[in-house]
């Protein structure tokens, strides 16, 4: 069945630095790539997403890549900030439906 | 504009009780789904209705699990006998037809001892 994969599954930065999450997916019809922000204890929120007719989008601080050919896509945060501490899941789906949620990775930005 | 109600948000229940979870996805919504997220893991969806209608239930397990939106807004999930496994939080998520994000509830935390 689909599945999507997600590294590392926990990740410590300094403040100010840049944290990078890392998906690959195995459905090739995958064709719609949201990132999910959970902090503790509270729902997912939606921080950016991307669609497979893009190759990057960008949001402020935050970036996403997509590799259609090679199947894997990540997430970019540049110049972290203590408030980005959370959990981060990426997802894919090739419709509207079955979106598949990858294992989440944690993240700690260190004052 | 209102975000996804659920509740209750939290509920202890003992292995082979019963318990059962509400839904109220935003104003206009059509499309509803129920996940199950597992402590460290990410969400697993139980169930998608398309106003009233299943759309996808393949990994709803059946013989314990079973959901409905009779009217098309509201939905209930409800589990019977519950087991120590099902211990999770249940997050409901809505979507408008069109779009494609997902809107997601607070969750129910269920702990089952």
């Amino acid at each position: 069945g689909e599945n999507v994969e997600q590294h590392p599954s926990t990740l410590s930065v300094q403040e100010g630095d840049s944290a990078v999450i890392k998906c690959t997916y195995s459905d090739s019809a995958s064709n719609y790539f949201p990132w999910y922000k959970q902090e503790l204890g509270k729902r997912p929120q939606l921080i950016i997403d991307i669609r497979s007719n893009v190759g990057e989008k960008k949001d402020q601080r935050i970036a996403v890549t997509l590799n259609k050919t090679a199947k894997h896509f990540s997430l970019h945060i540049t110049e972290t900030q203590p408030e980005d501490s959370a959990v981060y899941f990426c997802a894919a789906t090739a419709s509207y439906d079955k979106v598949i949620f990858g294992p989440g990775t944690s993240l700690s930005v260190i004052p | 504009e209102a975000g996804v109600a659920q509740s209750p948000r939290y509920k202890i229940i003992e292995k082979r009780q019963s318990v059962a979870f509400w839904c109220n996805p935003i104003s206009g919504h059509a499309t509803l789904y129920w996940y199950q997220q597992i402590l460290g893991q990410g969400p697993k969806l139980l169930i998608q209705f398309q106003n009233n209608g299943v759309v996808d239930d393949s990994q709803l397990p059946k013989d314990r699990f079973s959901a409905e939106r009779l009217k098309g807004v509201d939905s209930t999930l409800k589990i019977q006998p519950a087991k120590l496994e099902d211990s999770a939080v249940y997050l409901c998520a809505s979507r408008e037809g069109t779009e494609y994000e997902q809107f997601f509830g607070p969750g129910t935390r269920l702990t089952v001892l």
